[in-house]
């Protein structure tokens, strides 16, 4: 199955600095790489993804970057707020795995916390 | 958000009696998800299921069964709850987008 770790486990930014975190996953054939952000006593929602057909991409604030040599895409928020508080899971995946090996595995998560 | 109920949202328990929760999808999603998070520990997977009566382990399912008896339907039973069980599950269903939608979650205590 895929592993899949996450960098750094917190982070702690002022406002309006920029915020980095990096996905790293050891499956090859994995071409499907969301990010999920999860507030505090909330579900995780999607925020961002991007296949492997794309290097990067961008929405407003947000963008996620792929190396698929290197196997890691990473999430950037630039001019952080309060409200990007939250927990940020990525949760790469093989899109043609099917039948029973539809499992989906989540990075540990990264504690983003943004200092007013 | 798409159409994902829990059930119940909130439970407390004794230590080695049985607990059934339950998941409800109005996606017609094909494969559906039960994770538990703790701190720490971030998602992890419990059980899920590709269809209909077909299902499988996944990385802490000691302790836990799961069924699926028809596709908007897919439950999670504690056998015998300890207080190890005390965590908050999820419950997920994956859309043909391969985008992620979770449940609003099921907070258990186990006494």
């Amino acid at each position: 199955g895929e592993n899949v770790e996450q960098h750094p486990s917190t982070l702690s930014v002022q406002e309006g600095d920029s915020a980095v975190i990096k996905c790293t996953y050891s499956d090859s054939a994995s071409n499907y790489f969301p990010w999920y952000k999860q507030e505090l006593g909330k579900r995780p929602q999607l925020i961002i993804d991007i296949r492997s057909n794309v290097g990067e991409k961008k929405d407003q604030r947000i963008a996620v970057t792929l190396n698929k040599t290197a196997k890691h895409f990473s999430l950037h928020i630039t001019e952080t707020q309060p409200e990007d508080s939250a927990v940020y899971f990525c949760a790469p995946k093989d899109p043609n795995s099917g039948g029973s090996n539809y499992k989906l595995t989540f990075g540990k998560g990264t504690l983003l916390t943004v200092n007013p | 958000d798409a159409g994902i109920t829990q059930s119940p949202r909130h439970k407390v328990t004794e230590t080695g009696t049985p607990v059934t929760l339950r998941c409800h999808q109005t996606e017609n999603h094909r494969y559906m998800y039960w994770y538990r998070q703790d701190p720490g520990h971030g998602l992890r997977l419990i059980h899920y299921s590709y269809g209909v009566k077909d299902t499988d382990k996944g990385e802490v399912s000691d302790g836990y069964s799961v069924s699926r008896s028809k596709t908007e339907d897919f439950l999670l039973t504690l056998e015998s709850a300890t207080s190890s069980q005390t965590s908050v599950y999820f419950c997920a269903t994956l859309s043909a987008g391969n985008t992620i939608y979770f449940g609003e979650g099921s907070w258990l205590t186990v006494v």
